[in-house]
């Protein structure tokens, strides 16, 4: 079964640079979200999509933008790089208002930012 | 106060045995849901098991089955005959509210180690 591709699974950037991570959800999922885990830590949810609209924010600096476009992938744009921003970036898909296991949110395997 | 409490930081376990990661969690919403994934060192998040707060009977996928007790607000992970490859983190993780809030909580995760 498809699964969600991200891309780069590996990044590294210096301080003050720009990244974009890129996401491809699982196909005829309509809701997309990333969240951030920094070493040893939970993931924390930063914001998600749902058909091509911001439908919730968390914890994202404002160096940090996102979109989904028409196809349905998303993009997170980072922006003047800090050394904290090092951590495994994962983007998640699911299908937004189904019931029972369409509940599930699927991860990707995430993509790996080294700040240097 | 946290939304999601693993009480155990780590966790040995002999091979073939049964184990059970503990997840209490906290919410006033009456509609959420309870997720458990996987981590491995690679470090992808593995979709294991989900339990709606409406489901009346506790979730299981192959090994995995969720013991849901709602009035104690608890959802613990079983995995009956461990293996060596269930060697992980694994993370209990929350969906808060209906339709239109996604956005998953985790919890500090438990590392689980497979004794041969």
């Amino acid at each position: 079964a498809a699964g969600v591709i991200q891309s780069p699974r590996h990044l590294i950037k210096e301080k003050r640079e720009t990244a974009t991570l890129k996401c491809y959800p699982i196909p005829r999922h309509d809701t997309v979200y990333w969240y951030q885990q920094g070493p040893g830590q939970d993931p924390q949810f930063l914001i998600s999509f749902y058909e091509k609209m911001q439908s919730d924010k968390g914890s994202i600096p404002d160096r940090f933008s996102a979109q989904q476009f028409s196809d349905y992938h998303s993009e997170l744009n980072m922006s003047s790089l800090e050394l904290g921003d090092s951590a495994l970036y994962f983007c998640a898909s699911s299908l937004k208002g189904a019931r029972g296991r369409l509940y599930e949110q699927y991860f990707g395997p995430g993509t790996r930012l080294t700040v240097t | 106060a946290q939304k999601i409490t693993q009480t155990q930081p780590g966790m040995f376990v002999q091979e073939k045995e049964a184990v059970t990661l503990d997840c209490t969690y906290d919410t006033s919403d009456q509609s959420y849901g309870l997720f458990w994934y996987k981590q491995p060192s690679s470090g992808e998040m593995i979709f294991l098991i989900y339990q709606g707060s409406y489901d009346e009977q506790n979730a299981t996928e192959g090994r995995y089955s969720l013991n849901f007790q709602k009035a104690r607000k608890s959802a613990n992970l079983v995995i009956s005959a461990s293996q060596l490859g269930d060697s992980a983190m694994y993370f209990c993780a929350m969906r808060e509210g209906p339709f239109g809030n996604e956005k998953l909580t985790f919890g500090t995760g438990t590392r689980l180690t497979i004794i041969p």
